[in-house]
């Protein structure tokens, strides 16, 4: 079946635009998260969905950093005035219920690059 | 602050060679997953470790859970070219409700 799907796969952007990177995760995920992986480095978690709320927006940075999730389906991260030290690859990955075993599944992510 | 640390983050070898990877996580956590990553592509599980004592194999790889001392190790044995690829583990804080936290990964590479 279909896996967690990103769009756009690459976005470049100037310097305080606003991006919005979109992830449709696997057909009857209920549980749905954001990773950043910067160059080189492991994945940093951002923000994670149980349906369409987040009990967990732990990791987002600052307040330039929103999600949300619609029909326990979509879920869209924006950046807003995007800065340099935001470029990253972003991650979506989706599990079935987000409980205690289960295997997260990522998308093939969005590479962010902010001139 | 829960810190997952890889070690190496460089690994050459020859094939056919074996050798390990190692996974130290700085609180207690029950839940352990590797992960693989090829150039430009996105992550693939490989395992999941509940439990300590849990060892899991596919192929040449095999992983291990030591929760008392908080280490897991990937084991390659055989390696060949193919396995070259970057490796994650990564653990879940006692509570949560799956936000990984990701070392910082090991850089493989089998030459012929």
């Amino acid at each position: 079946g279909a896996g967690v799907s990103q769009s756009p796969s690459n976005k470049v952007t100037e310097k305080g635009k606003d991006v919005e990177l979109r992830c449709d995760p696997i057909s009857g995920h209920t549980a749905l998260y954001w990773y950043r992986q910067r160059l080189g480095q492991g994945l940093e978690f951002l923000i994670y969905f149980q349906g369409n709320s987040a009990p967990d927006k732990s990791g987002l940075p600052s307040d330039r950093f929103s999600a949300e999730r619609t029909g326990e389906s979509v879920s869209t991260l924006t950046i807003q005035r995007t800065q340099q030290e935001d470029s990253a690859v972003y991650l979506c990955a989706s599990s079935i219920t987000g409980g205690y075993t289960d295997t997260q599944y990522f998308g093939p992510g969005t590479r962010l690059t902010v001139l | 602050e829960l810190k997952v640390e890889q070690n190496p983050l460089f690994l050459s070898m020859q094939e056919g060679k074996n050798y390990t990877i190692y996974c130290n996580y700085s609180t207690t956590s029950d839940r352990l997953y590797w992960y693989r990553q090829d150039p430009g592509k996105s992550l693939e599980s490989l395992f999941v470790l509940l439990s300590n004592g849990a060892v899991k194999q596919e192929g040449r790889l095999m992983a291990s859970l030591d929760t008392k001392a908080r280490l897991s190790t990937l084991h390659i044995t055989a390696a060949v070219h193919d396995l070259s690829a970057t490796y994650f583990c990564a653990v879940d804080r006692i509570g949560s409700q799956g936000n990984l936290i990701f070392g910082k990964g090991t850089k493989l590479s089998v030459k012929p």
